[in-house]
């Protein structure tokens, strides 16, 4: 089992501009989220989808978009990206119910210039 | 939202010794987990651990949660043992995990 992956690892936006960043997971889990990651300091949840077709936010959405594709695939999109989203981002996956733990992919390193 | 607070903040070890990590967290928890932040920047799934005690080889981890604190026990530390440590608490509607600002550690040869 390969996890969790993301692509790209790397990224480099101008301001503006758009991208999605993508994650998928092969443990058959329900809920998967999406967090960044700033210089110093701990993840903050972006969005999360307890279920394949719903999403919700998290602690800070604002200047993002998801779409959860599928059981295996959840996407963020940045739709005009500016300085402030410089981040790395993590995807994370986790299975249902009472199995609380979870696991996170190799992150995204996003630069916006 | 709950509250998580990791310390120390830094801690220098000379190779071969003990520490011990502590994360304290402002409200009851689903869940408990700590996790190894490697120097390039991977996380690494260390523990799960609601409450009470687990073990894995020279790691340790114990859980209160009736007092809301989580402890992590590195012994005979190695220098890949170096990188960030970050506890993270799961709040009671299961749906969001919130990260303390983590101990970073270098293990010095």
């Amino acid at each position: 089992n390969a996890g969790v992956t993301q692509t790209p690892k790397f990224q480099v936006l101008k301001t503006g501009q758009s991208m999605t960043l993508q994650c998928a997971q092969d443990m058959n889990h329900n809920s998967m989220y999406w967090y960044r990651q700033d210089p110093g300091m701990g993840l903050r949840l972006i969005y999360y989808s307890a279920s394949e077709g719903t999403t919700d936010k998290g602690e800070v959405p604002n200047g993002y978009n998801v779409s959860r594709l599928n059981k295996r695939e959840f996407s963020l999109r940045l739709e005009s990206a500016a300085p402030s989203q410089t981040s790395v981002y993590f995807c994370a996956s986790r299975k249902s119910g009472t199995a609380y733990e979870q696991y996170f992919g190799p992150g995204t390193r996003l630069t916006v210039t | 939202g709950i509250q998580v607070e990791q310390s120390p903040p830094d801690l220098i070890l000379q190779e071969g010794a003990n520490s011990t990590l502590r994360c304290n967290f402002s409200d009851s928890v689903n869940n408990l987990q700590w996790f190894h932040q490697n120097p390039w920047g991977q996380l690494i799934n260390l523990f799960y651990i609601p409450s009470g005690t687990k073990q894995n080889g020279r790691l340790s981890a114990t859980t209160v949660a009736t007092e809301r604190y989580s402890l992590l026990y590195i012994s005979s530390s190695q220098t890949t043992d170096s990188g960030v440590y970050f506890c993270a608490v799961l709040n009671n509607a299961g749906n969001m995990l919130t990260f303390g600002g983590g101990t970073r550690l270098m293990v010095k040869p």
